[in-house]
C-alpha cells in the first residue's frame, strides 16, 4: 500500500525555520513527482511547491518562493520542504502528496498531514 | 497565475439528488490538466477525477467530469449519503497548480 508520513510540524515564532520530511513507501518513489499542498485552518487547500522525479523542475506559490525549499533524496524515499522566515500566515496542515506519475501529474495519494502553527 | 473560480460555494441536497459543480479559470488550461477532488472533515483529500474527464482508480461511476479551455463541470449522477463533502478543482497544466476555492456539498 502506498503511505506517505510526514514529520517535522510543530509550534516556531515568527521568522523562525522548519523543516517538514515525508518518508514514501509502498511504490517507487523516484517515479513520482511529489508536491506539497497546505490547508490553513478552516481554508480551503493551497498548493505550494512540486519537484520532478529528478528534481530537474521545482516550482513554487508566489506566497512561498524564496522562503521555502523543496527537495527529495530518491535514495531514501524522502521528500522535504525546508521553511524560512516564517509568518503567522503560514499556520496549516501541510500535506506531502504524490502525482499521478511523471510530469505535470494530479495529486493521487495524500498523507496524513502535519500541522505548523507560527505564533509568538 | 490561473484563477480558479468554482461554484456555487455551497450547495444544500438530499440523497438521490442530481449534482452538477462548476470549476471557471481564468484562462485557458493547457491540455486539460484539471482534476478534481473531494475533502471530508478530518481527512485528506481524495482525486476523483483528472484529465478533466477520466476517473480515478476506485472511484464510482457516478462521478464523471467534464469540459475543456476554461469551463469544466463536476456531475454527480445520484447523491450518495457519504458524498456529503467539499469538492475542490485544481489545475496541473501551468505553474503556480492552483486550486479553486472549494464547493461544499451538505445535506438539505
Amino acid at each position: 500500500d502506498v503511505q506517505l508520513v510526514e514529520s517535522g510540524g510543530g509550534l516556531v515564532q515568527p521568522g523562525g525555520s522548519l523543516r517538514l520530511s515525508c518518508v514514501a513507501s509502498g511504490f517507487t518513489f523516484s517515479s513520482h513527482v511529489m508536491n506539497w499542498v497546505r490547508q490553513a485552518p478552516g481554508k480551503g487547500l493551497e498548493w505550494i511547491s512540486y519537484i520532478s522525479s529528478g528534481s530537474v523542475s521545482l516550482y513554487y506559490a508566489e506566497s512561498v518562493k524564496g522562503r521555502f525549499t523543496i527537495s527529495r533524496d530518491n535514495g531514501e524515499n524522502s521528500l522535504y520542504l525546508q521553511m524560512n522566515s516564517l509568518r503567522a500566515e503560514d499556520t496549516a496542515v501541510y500535506y506531502c502528496a504524490r502525482g499521478l506519475g511523471a510530469g505535470r501529474q494530479p495529486v493521487d495519494y495524500w498523507g496524513q498531514g502535519t500541522l505548523v502553527t507560527v505564533s509568538s | 497565475e490561473i484563477v480558479l473560480t468554482q461554484s456555487p460555494g455551497t450547495l444544500s441536497l438530499s440523497p438521490g439528488e442530481r449534482v452538477t459543480l462548476s470549476c471557471r479559470a481564468s484562462q485557458s488550461v493547457s491540455s486539460t490538466y484539471l482534476a478534481w477532488y473531494q475533502q471530508k472533515p478530518g481527512q485528506a483529500p481524495r482525486l476523483l477525477i483528472y484529465g478533466a474527464s477520466s476517473r480515478a482508480t476506485g472511484i464510482p461511476d457516478r462521478f464523471s467530469g467534464s469540459g475543456s479551455g476554461t469551463d469544466f463541470t463536476l456531475t454527480i449522477s445520484r447523491l450518495e449519503p457519504e458524498d456529503f463533502a467539499v469538492y475542490y478543482c485544481q489545475q496541473y497544466g501551468s505553474s503556480p497548480f492552483t486550486f479553486g476555492p472549494g464547493t461544499k456539498v451538505d445535506s438539505k
